[in-house]
C-alpha cells in the first residue's frame, strides 16, 4: 500500500493553469475510476474538490477539474488566484480494499 | 449543515489504549459509509480505516490491522475507533470523515476537526 506519488511542488502565475499528477498502478489509480482530490489550507481540514476522477461536488469552483489516463490522475486549476496557494493531495480506492493518499503537493502562486 | 465532532484523544503511554469517537449531525448517517484519516502535523494523510452503512464490511490499513478497530452505532449518529497497543508512529491527528455513498470504496466528503492522539512514555 505504497502512497501514490505527487510532485512536491509546483507553482504558477495568477490567472495561468496548472496540473498536479498523481501516479499509482493499476492496482489502485489505473484500476478504479474511484479517484479523489483535496485541498487543505494550513491549520485547516481538507476540502473535496474532485470525487470520482472528475466529478466536482456543488460549490466547488469550476476552475478545478479533474481527469485520469492509465495510472496516472490529474488536477488542473484555472485562473490561478492567490487563495489558492495552499496544499493538494489525491487519493484512489486501492485493489487491497483500501484507500491511499498521495504525498501531497505544494502549490505557489507566484 | 454537515457536523462531525471528533473528541477521545489525549496523551497514552506506549502499549496503551484510546477509544476515539465522532458525533455526527446534520446528515442520515445510517445512509453513508464513514471513514478515520490520520495526519501527523505538518505531513501526508493517511486512511485509517472505513466502514460501510451497515458495517458489514470493514476494512483497515495494513499498519493498524489487529490493533485498531473501528466500529459504529446508527442508532446514536456515531462512529468509533477502538485503538490499541498505540506505538509512538501512531501520533497523529485522526480525522472522522463522511463518506460520498453507503459503500466506502466511493470515496470520502466532509471531514470533522480532528482529535489529537500522542503516544509517548
Amino acid at each position: 500500500q505504497s502512497a501514490l506519488t505527487q510532485p512536491a511542488s509546483v507553482s504558477g502565475s495568477p490567472g495561468q493553469s496548472i496540473t498536479i499528477s498523481c501516479t499509482g498502478t493499476s492496482g489502485d489509480v489505473g484500476g478504479y475510476n474511484y479517484v479523489s482530490w483535496y485541498q487543505q489550507h494550513p491549520g485547516k481540514v481538507p476540502k473535496l474538490l474532485i470525487y470520482d476522477v472528475d466529478n466536482r461536488p456543488s460549490g466547488v469552483s469550476n476552475r478545478f477539474s479533474g481527469s485520469k489516463s492509465a495510472n496516472t490522475a490529474s488536477l488542473t486549476i484555472s485562473g490561478l488566484q492567490a487563495e489558492d496557494e495552499t496544499d493538494y493531495y489525491c487519493s484512489s480506492y486501492t485493489s487491497s480494499d483500501t484507500w491511499v493518499f498521495g504525498g501531497g503537493t505544494k502549490l505557489t502562486v507566484l | 449543515e454537515v457536523q462531525l465532532v471528533e473528541s477521545g484523544g489525549g496523551l497514552v503511554q506506549p502499549g496503551r489504549s484510546l477509544r476515539l469517537s465522532c458525533a455526527a449531525s446534520g446528515f442520515t448517517f445510517n445512509d453513508y459509509a464513514m471513514h478515520w484519516v490520520r495526519q501527523v502535523p505538518g505531513k501526508g494523510l493517511e486512511w485509517v480505516s472505513g466502514i460501510n452503512w451497515n458495517s458489514r464490511n470493514i476494512a483497515s490499513v495494513d499498519s493498524v490491522k489487529g490493533r485498531f478497530t473501528i466500529s459504529r452505532d446508527n442508532a446514536k449518529n456515531s462512529l468509533y475507533l477502538q485503538v490499541n497497543s498505540l506505538r509512538p508512529e501512531d501520533t497523529a491527528f485522526y480525522y472522522c470523515v463522511k463518506g460520498i455513498s453507503g459503500y466506502y470504496y466511493y470515496g470520502m466528503d466532509v471531514w470533522g476537526q480532528g482529535t489529537t492522539v500522542t503516544v509517548s512514555s
